[in-house]
């Protein structure tokens, strides 16, 4: 079955630095793969997908992801960190056969401080 | 393009009532999927519709049901509530392209909260 996981329930970082959220995934066949952003009252917010092609993919607000197939990571990054970027972040696989099914990790707050 | 609508964007109901929950999916867009969010449980997946027949659906008992419109529109249906369904849940569209997997867009959430 399909499955992701987010090993980190909350990152702290200072803004302007920069930030990494973690998650590593389990698949059978190729792993179509993405990460949303959740405020508070707020439905989830698309930023980045991967499903084929390079392993670095750029999203909204300036993140961006980098598949790694042999450590089975799909890490969201970005180079200098907003206050405003203080939020749950979910990453989920597209399960398969699925369709539109997405199997999501557990969350990860960001709490960027000033 | 306006997004993903639902409406009500909260509701409160008592044990032992139904409760129907309604989603306007993104224009053009004919999949409409249902999550249900709760702290305990994080994000599941409950079903997803595609024009007018569900084509998955999750771990969800019987209780839980949806339908679909001919306009895309989509609504779930939760009977004899009980007490753990008090959840946040979102509906979400996506494009049928056929070409590439498109992702999914995700409507504000019903807070349903059950007494």
């Amino acid at each position: 079955a399909q499955s992701v996981a987010q090993p980190e329930d909350q990152v702290n970082v200072a803004e302007g630095n920069p930030l990494t959220v973690k998650c590593t995934y389990s698949v059978s066949g190729n792993p179509y793969l993405f990460w949303y952003v959740q405020y508070p009252n707020r439905g989830l917010q698309f930023l980045l997908k991967y499903i084929t092609g390079d392993n670095l993919v750029k999203g909204s607000y300036g993140f961006e992801a980098e598949f790694n197939k042999s450590q089975t990571s799909f890490h969201l990054k970005k180079p200098s960190a907003l206050v405003s970027d203080s939020a749950l972040y979910f990453c989920a696989v597209r399960d398969y056969p699925g369709y539109n099914k997405l199997i999501f990790g557990a969350g990860t707050r960001l709490a960027v401080h000033p | 393009k306006a997004g993903v609508t639902q409406t009500p964007r909260y509701l409160i109901k008592t044990r032992g009532q139904q409760v129907t929950l309604s989603c306007s999916p993104i224009s053009g867009h004919r999949s409409v999927s249902w999550y249900q969010q709760t702290p305990g449980q994080g994000l599941q997946f409950l079903f997803e519709y595609f024009s007018e027949t569900q084509r998955n659906k999750g771990n969800f008992p019987g209780r839980f049901s949806g339908r679909q419109f001919s306009n895309s529109r989509s609504e779930m249906n939760v009977s004899t509530l009980e007490l753990g369904d008090s959840a946040l849940y979102l509906c979400a569209s996506s494009l049928e392209s056929g070409s590439s997997y498109n992702e999914q867009f995700f409507g504000p959430g019903t807070r349903l909260t059950v007494l």
